[in-house]
């Protein structure tokens, strides 16, 4: 069974680090795509960046490039996304998610919700 | 970035009728090449994260429930619940994938009548 089990929630002051993990089981690590995507509260979908943990290729949204950081550890088969320091819009629901066998996401974690706040 | 749009924002179908759910994509999702059309339809309950419904425009996720249906072709979507259900109540996403950035419509939310 594929699982993608998400870290806790976070709240975080105004320029703070963060750093969200999500790790895998069922499948083949290497051989996917991994990413994130973020929900705003009471809003849509948006993709932000994913990661070929076989060999740690990595695609930003424009978007996000600059405001976040892809990784990924393939000895404990666990993605992670980081900010080196929050603001009050990085306030949403983040969601790590498995690419299929195209740039659809076939399974998806639970999300973790971050609240940056004074 | 392409665009997609749905329609409606909202819809209300009663048990065991039909829901009809649109997209519409800023350009063409239909590959030239592979003749494949790039284009997915996700389920998101209340307080849960989104799920696979359909993807390729017509192919079920796994576990799908066959009232669930997908059509359409370039530009113009459809996903269909033949028969609504009460666990179907939630917001329905449309995302093309053959562009990068993969982008999201706004969702539909359908309800009980």
């Amino acid at each position: 069974e594929v699982q993608l089990v998400q870290s806790g929630a976070e709240v975080k002051k105004p320029g703070e680090s963060l750093k969200i993990s999500c790790q895998v089981s069922g499948y083949s690590f290497t051989s996917y795509w991994i990413g994130w995507v973020r929900q705003v509260p009471g809003t849509g979908l948006e993709w932000m960046a994913i990661i070929y943990p076989g060999n740690s290729d990595t695609r930003y949204n424009p978007s996000f490039r600059g405001q976040v950081t892809i990784s990924a550890d393939k000895s404990i088969s666990t993605a992670y996304l980081q900010w080196s320091s929050l603001t009050a819009s990085d306030t949403a629901m983040y969601y790590c998610a498995k690419y299929g066998n195209n740039a659809y996401f076939d399974y998806w974690g639970q999300g973790t919700l971050v609240t940056v706040s004074s | 970035d392409i665009v997609m749009t749905q329609s409606p924002d909202s819809l209300a179908v009663s048990l065991g009728e039909r829901a009809t759910i649109n997209c519409k994509s800023s350009q063409t999702v239909l590959h030239s090449s592979n003749k494949r059309t790039y284009l997915a339809w996700y389920q998101q309950k209340p307080g849960q994260p989104p799920k696979l419904v359909i993807y390729w425009a017509s192919t079920r996720g796994s576990g799908v429930p066959d009232r669930f249906s997908g059509s359409g072709s370039g530009t113009d979507f459809t996903l269909t619940i033949s028969s609504l259900q009460a666990e179907d109540v939630a917001v329905y996403y449309c995302q093309q994938y053959i562009s990068s950035p993969p982008t999201f419509g706004g969702g539909t939310k359908v309800e009980i009548k």
